[in-house]
C-alpha cells in the first residue's frame, strides 16, 4: 500500500505568510494528488487535484505542485480564512494532516 | 445545488449493524463514482471504500479495515449510495462522510455534511 507523510504535522504562522506543506508517497503516484482544506466540525473542501490543478471557486494563493513522490502546497499569503487543517491525498490514502495555527 | 446528505448514524452496540445512505441531489448520480470516508474523533481521514458507476461496473473496493465487514451499494433510480456496516468494533467510531468521485483525476469534490457513529456498550 502507498503512504503518504505529511510535513510538518503543525504550522504557525501569521497573516501575510507564506506557507508551504509538503506531502510524500511512498511510491511514486505521477500526479495523483489531491489537497484539501478542513475546518472544525465541518466537511473537507478540494483545493487542488492532479497535484496542481485549482479548483473552481478556490482563490488563486492556493497553489499546488510535484510529482512522483514530492508534492507542496503553498498559500502565497496566509488569510484569516485559511486557519484550518490541510490533508493530501492518493485516492485511496490520506496523509495525516497539518493544522495551521495562528502564531 | 450540488448535494450529498448522509443519514442513519447513531449510537450501536459492538458486534451490531447499521446503515447509513447518502442521497445525492443536483447532478446526474449514476454518473459518478461514490466513496465513503470517516473520521475518527479528534483523528485523521481515513478512506472507507468507493463503488463505481453502472458504466465501469458498479463495482466496490473497501480499505484493509473494513473489507469483510461493509459494504457499498448504490440505486441510481433513487440517487442513493449505501453503506451497510456489519460486525461494528469500537475503532469504527466517526464521522462518516459520503463524497463524489472524480474518477478522472482521482479526487473527491463533493463532500456530504457527515454523519457520526458511536460504537459502544
Amino acid at each position: 500500500d502507498i503512504q503518504m507523510t505529511q510535513s510538518p504535522s503543525t504550522l504557525s504562522a501569521s497573516v501575510g505568510d507564506r506557507v508551504t506543506i509538503t506531502c510524500r508517497a511512498s511510491q511514486s503516484i505521477s500526479s495523483w494528488l489531491a489537497w484539501y482544506q478542513q475546518k472544525p466540525g465541518k466537511a473537507p473542501k478540494l483545493l487542488i487535484y492532479k497535484a496542481s490543478s485549482l479548483e473552481s471557486g478556490v482563490p488563486s494563493r492556493f497553489s499546488g505542485s510535484g510529482s512522483g513522490t514530492e508534492f507542496t502546497l503553498t498559500i502565497s499569503s496566509l488569510q484569516p480564512d485559511d486557519f484550518a487543517t490541510y490533508y493530501c491525498q492518493q485516492f485511496r490514502t490520506f496523509g495525516q494532516g497539518t493544522k495551521v495555527e495562528i502564531k | 445545488e450540488v448535494q450529498l446528505v448522509e443519514s442513519g448514524g447513531g449510537l450501536v452496540q459492538p458486534g451490531r449493524s447499521l446503515r447509513l445512505s447518502c442521497t445525492a441531489s443536483g447532478f446526474t448520480f449514476g454518473d459518478y463514482a461514490m466513496s465513503w470516508v470517516r473520521q475518527a474523533p479528534g483523528k485523521g481521514l481515513e478512506w472507507v471504500g468507493f463503488i463505481r458507476s453502472k458504466a465501469y461496473g458498479g463495482t466496490t473496493e473497501y480499505a484493509a479495515s473494513v473489507k469483510g465487514r461493509f459494504t457499498i451499494s448504490r440505486d441510481d433510480s433513487k440517487s442513493i449510495a449505501y453503506l451497510q456496516m456489519n460486525s461494528l468494533k469500537t475503532e469504527d467510531t466517526a464521522v462518516y462522510y459520503c463524497t463524489r468521485v472524480i474518477a478522472a483525476v482521482d479526487a473527491f469534490d463533493i463532500w456530504g455534511q457527515g454523519t457520526m457513529v458511536t460504537v459502544s456498550s
